[in-house]
């Protein structure tokens, strides 16, 4: 079935550096692509999300990469901060009444002060 | 406001009781699903409905049961309750090939 592997599953940076986090999908007919960023004791929450018809998508701090020849996308934040910490989870999905999204099982991003 | 709402919040429940935990969303999306996640750590689907009358299990095995029976309304029980189901259980909805909303989570524990 269809799988979505993220990576790393921990990440620790300094504040003000950036971090990545990598995402490879399975199926090739996937078309959406979102990122969730779960605060502690919250529930997820989109940050951003790229359609399977742009390559690259930003949004102030935070830009998502696609590459749809390798199969994979990728979640880039710059001049991070403590409040970025959180879990961030990727996720796949395609078009039609059956399918689900499918999740990575999750990053945990720590942000020092 | 259309939002995704789950109760209860908070569970505490004894060993053998029978459970349901309530999903509710008005944003009239087709697909809802619930994960179990213990804090911070992976999202596992445990059921899955693509529209009324149409559930499939998750890939996390699952003693719960859920039912659909009408769009907005995505029901999980539990028939006899054991402390091995002591967890969070995310209620979440979508459209096709559209954002995802969670609920706020049951944190359930069974003494």
């Amino acid at each position: 079935g269809e799988n979505v592997e993220q990576h790393p599953s921990t990440l620790s940076v300094q504040e003000g550096d950036s971090a990545v986090i990598k995402c490879t999908y399975s199926d090739s007919a996937s078309n959406y692509f979102p990122w969730y960023k779960q605060e502690l004791g919250k529930r997820p929450q989109l940050i951003i999300d790229i359609r399977s018809n742009v390559g690259e998508k930003k949004d102030q701090r935070i830009a998502v990469t696609l590459n749809k020849t390798a199969k994979h996308f990728s979640l880039h934040i710059t001049e991070t901060q403590p409040e970025d910490s959180a879990v961030y989870f990727c996720a796949a999905s395609r078009s039609g009444g059956y399918n689900k999204l499918i999740f990575g099982a999750g990053t945990r991003l720590a942000v020092h002060p | 406001e259309a939002d995704i709402y789950q109760t209860p919040r908070y569970l505490v429940i004894g060993t053998g009781k029978k459970i349901t935990l309530e999903c509710s969303q008005t944003m009239g999306h087709d697909k809802m699903y619930w994960y179990q996640q213990d804090p911070g750590m992976e999202l596992h689907l445990i059921h899955y409905s693509y529209g009324v009358n149409s559930t499939e299990k998750g890939d996390l095995s699952s003693e719960s049961t859920v039912s659909r029976i009408r769009t907005e309304h995505f029901p999980l029980t539990l028939e006899s309750a054991r402390p091995s189901h002591t967890s969070q259980y995310l209620c979440a909805s979508s459209g096709d090939s559209t954002e995802a909303f969670f609920g706020q989570g049951t944190r359930l524990t069974v003494v």
